[in-house]
């Protein structure tokens, strides 16, 4: 079975701080993972995804997200924030053996305070 | 490249009334998907078409939904004799390949049961 965890449904950050967004994945088989932006009242918009080449995989606007298998952890983060940056961000898995299906996570919340 | 449309963006209806959603997918993708998404959690898999072809359909599909890709491009998700808790944000997606491609979203329709 295939599943996320996102630690911390709300994070706040100061404008030009480190974010850090955590997920976690359980999957019984090589995993695709997938990181997500919602702002508010739209639909969701890919930011980067893993899919077992580089374990360092970089996105849009500047955010990048590690692979490690051995904490099945793939945390997304961004040196700087922006204002901009506060929105929904959902972690999302699949795998050969979910179908064609993604899981996702049920989100964090991020606030930048300027 | 113009995107997943998806229309209406707002629908209330009352309970016991049926409605029906559209999704316009990028024309070049062959999948689509449906997902829900209710406050404070991530999307929720309803069903994946390829082509015209219904190939998964979730549990959460109950009896009163039906979807259709009837020439393989756009696609409409019915809801019948709505129920208040039918409420919820439906996301249409689409991709060009497998699971590895990650999706493209539209901005939802937001249905409002009263």
């Amino acid at each position: 079975a295939q599943s996320v965890t996102q630690l911390g449904s709300h994070v706040s950050v100061s404008e030009g701080a480190l974010v850090l967004l955590r997920c976690n994945y359980s999957s019984s088989v090589p995993p695709y993972l997938f990181w997500y932006v919602q702002y508010p009242n739209q639909g969701l918009q890919l930011l980067l995804k893993y899919t077992s080449a580089a374990t360092l995989v970089k996105g849009i606007n500047g955010f990048e997200a590690e692979f490690k298998k051995s904490e099945t952890s793939f945390h997304l983060t961004k040196p700087s924030a922006h204002m901009s940056d506060a929105a929904e961000y959902f972690c999302a898995v699949s795998g050969s053996n979910t179908g064609n299906q993604f899981y996702f996570g049920t989100g964090t919340s991020l606030t930048v305070i300027p | 490249d113009t995107g997943v449309s998806q229309n209406p963006r707002h629908k209330i209806t009352k309970r016991g009334q049926n409605v029906t959603f559209r999704c316009d997918p990028i024309s070049e993708h062959n999948r689509l998907y449906w997902y829900r998404q209710t406050l404070g959690q991530g999307p929720e898999f309803l069903t994946y078409f390829q082509n015209e072809a219904q190939l998964e359909k979730s549990r959460l599909l109950s009896d009163r939904f039906s979807a259709e890709r009837p020439k393989g491009s756009f696609s409409t998700l019915e809801i019948q004799r709505t129920e208040q808790g039918d409420s919820a944000m439906y996301l249409c997606a689409s991709s060009p390949g497998g699971r590895v491609d990650g999706y493209t979203f539209g901005s939802g329709t937001r249905l409002t049961v009263v």
